[in-house]
């Protein structure tokens, strides 16, 4: 589904440095929400947005913060990179079936 | 706390063979949803069972949706290679469309 794209879709960056995963839809979503899949763990929310400017906690905020200026565009930030932030990130969105962004590996050094 | 638990987490089973996939959730819940992950792909939606007694089915996999004992089945049919993936149920919190996902069961078909 090209609804919903991620980018970029691997990144390398080394501890102590900022990042900024974006997710790009184009289905005029309310609803979105940032995930980390990690080994053992299944799938874990970070944060979600139910609009421009709402958003909230998930599970595993910490060290995460988001930004929602225009529908569109739901960006998550890791403030100061570590390597335990080393995983795949999956954006979502609400629409029947529960669409899937295609996925951000990122790997912290 | 609402809770998903699947079993089991790992299954190895041969061609032809009939399996199911459990999925138990610890609160009320009526939307239940089945989702299929390929190894290093994102995931993508299988079923949507939006009430008690609901039943998907799509070739060789279908889903049903028992609510008042918490519990979706996920059965596969006659197995093939091509089924092999990890397999994920996730339950609606009910509130701003939130998941809550099971730990995945990871499949694996031999020829």
């Amino acid at each position: 589904d090209a609804g919903i794209t991620q980018s970029p879709r691997h990144k390398v960056t080394e501890t102590g440095t900022p990042v900024t995963l974006r997710c790009h839809q184009t289905e005029n979503h309310r609803y979105m929400y940032w995930y980390r899949q990690d080994p053992g763990h299944g799938l874990r929310l970070i944060h979600y947005s139910y609009g421009v400017k709402d958003t909230d906690k998930g599970e595993v905020s910490d060290g995460y913060s988001v930004s929602r200026s225009k529908t569109e565009d739901f960006l998550l930030t890791l403030e100061s990179a570590t390597s335990s932030q080393t995983s795949v990130y999956f954006c979502r969105g609400p629409a029947y079936g529960y669409t899937f962004g295609s996925g951000t590996r990122l790997t912290v050094v | 706390e609402l809770k998903v638990e699947q079993n089991p987490l790992f299954l190895s089973m041969q061609e032809g063979k009939n399996y199911t996939i459990y999925c138990n959730y610890s609160t009320t819940s009526d939307r239940l949803y089945w989702y299929r992950q390929d190894p290093g792909k994102s995931l993508e939606s299988l079923f949507v069972l939006l009430s008690n007694g609901a039943v998907k089915q799509e070739g060789r996999l279908m889903a049903s949706l028992d609510t008042k004992a918490r519990l979706s089945t996920l059965h596969i049919t006659a197995a093939v290679h091509d089924l092999s993936a990890t397999y994920f149920c996730a339950v609606d919190l009910d509130s701003n469309y939130q998941l809550i996902w099971g730990a995945g069961t990871k499949l694996i078909i031999k020829p």
